[in-house]
């Protein structure tokens, strides 16, 4: 089952604009994860974000934590060309680190 | 320091026939994972290991797949007999505890 549902499910910028996703989950959580994937590649871990944060800033990324309303949003400010992939959420529960993903959101960033 | 192995990158199959992946994780990962990613979707949980013991298989297909860890290090996971909706990527990942996953170029099944 996926917990996290991402929006938009596609997502086509020009060079140099921000890309914000977002991702909702159903059940409480313990930390919510955000990867990148590159076609055909495995996926890259971006950011950690625990469920005590509200804010975490990686180099041009900034994730939000709303356990309230039970969201995410990923930010990717002064996009590149390079930042097109599939970004996909995932969310850890209990004690084993078992990750729940997304489906995803699909970038295009336009030279 | 290398990263998650997997071996073979792709295979082509025809259905019923059975087929073998292997993941080497990263050294001193005690936690490693099997995904299945079918195209399009994200990655779904399979099977996940501390050391050579599961911890959670419960979305594994028992039926048909399988998966070890003898010694607490490499892995394999094994489909037999396969069918044309295994066609996936299927993804091996480890951890050192319970956070940050790495993950491996993964393994492009195609089921004829």
């Amino acid at each position: 089952s996926q917990q996290g549902e991402e929006d938009p499910q596609a997502l086509s910028i020009q060079e140099g604009e921000n890309a914000t996703m977002n991702c909702s989950y159903k059940t409480s959580i313990n930390n919510l994860q955000w990867y990148r994937q590159n076609s055909g590649r495995g996926l890259v871990h971006l950011i950690l974000i625990r469920s005590n944060e509200r804010e975490k800033h990686s180099g041009r990324l900034r994730v939000t934590l709303d356990t309230s309303k039970k969201s995410s949003s990923l930010l990717i400010t002064a996009s590149r060309a390079a930042d097109t992939a599939s970004y996909f959420c995932a969310t850890s529960s209990g004690n084993t680190g078992k990750l729940i993903f997304g489906q995803g959101t699909t970038l295009q960033v336009k030279p | 320091e290398a990263g998650v192995a997997q071996s073979p990158r792709y295979k082509i199959i025809e259905k019923r026939q059975s087929v073998a992946f292997w993941c080497n994780p990263i050294s001193g990962h005690a936690t490693l994972y099997w995904y299945q990613q079918i195209l399009g979707q994200g990655p779904k949980l399979l099977i996940q290991f501390q050391n050579n013991g599961v911890v959670d298989d419960s979305q594994l297909p028992k039926d048909r797949f399988s998966a070890e860890r003898l010694k607490g290090v490499d892995s394999t996971l094994k489909i037999q007999p396969a069918k044309l909706e295994d066609s996936a990527v299927y993804l091996c990942a480890s951890s050192y505890g319970t956070g940050e996953q790495f993950f491996g170029p993964g393994t492009r099944l195609t089921v004829l």
